[in-house]
């Protein structure tokens, strides 16, 4: 699997958008990117994955630039209920693979 | 459609003994796996399974762990004779198979090690 790049902590004011960087530069044709949170020691949980598209689902958007090297999850409105640790995977299938998370962003959304 | 359930969300185990955590994938899916979140470390995969076959362990310590998936009943992740080292938050997780599917997570067991 790809190597992920995140920077460690973000901030964002609450109710304006969380734009939160990923760099995969050796990312291969067929690798998905898929991007889950982890809420305080909960669960990680699943946000959104896409291959080549920009994606958008009623969590997020998923924004993957032509040459795929990088993307960028973006929080439209974000929300205290937001802060959490934000992961950032490279895989050749979100399912019949193992994960491997890296250390993530911490984002920190402020009133 | 419930989600992911583990049990127990805590467990208190002396070093020596044995610790049982149970994994109920949600309806529908065949595929589980299990992490490992040490104190302020990331998630590790520890093993992948199917229902009755073992997929993938080559996150799992040579000695001590085991995991199963039989055909009927929850997964369980077995660790013998526990050490302090084994203190961690334990994820379940399952999906549906087959290709592009994300994984869901269940709410973790926190095992502790007196």
């Amino acid at each position: 699997d790809a190597k992920t790049t995140q920077p460690p902590s973000m901030d964002c004011a609450e109710g304006r958008a969380a734009n939160l960087p990923c760099n995969h530069s050796t990312i291969s044709g067929n690798e998905y990117v898929y991007w889950y949170r982890q809420i305080h020691s909960q669960g990680p949980q699943y946000i959104i994955h896409g291959l080549k598209n920009n994606e958008t689902n009623e969590m997020a958007s998923l924004i993957i630039t032509e040459d795929r090297k990088s993307s960028t999850l973006i929080l439209p409105h974000a929300t205290l209920r937001d802060t959490a640790v934000y992961y950032c995977i490279v895989t050749l299938s979100g399912s019949a693979r193992q994960l491997t998370f890296g250390s993530g962003t911490q984002l920190t959304v402020l009133p | 459609n419930a989600g992911v359930m583990q049990n127990p969300r805590h467990l208190v185990r002396r070093r020596g003994q044995e610790a049982r955590l149970r994994c109920s994938p949600m309806k529908g899916h065949s595929h589980v796996y299990w992490y490992r979140q040490l104190p302020e470390e990331g998630l590790k995969f520890m093993v992948y399974l199917q229902k009755e076959n073992i997929i993938d362990e080559s996150g799992m310590p040579k000695e001590r762990f085991s995991a199963e998936f039989p055909k009927e009943g929850p997964s369980i992740l077995r660790i013998q004779q526990v050490v302090r080292g084994d203190s961690a938050a334990y994820f379940c997780a399952s999906s549906p198979g087959g290709q592009d599917y994300e994984q869901y997570f269940g709410p973790g067991t926190r095992l502790t090690v007196t």
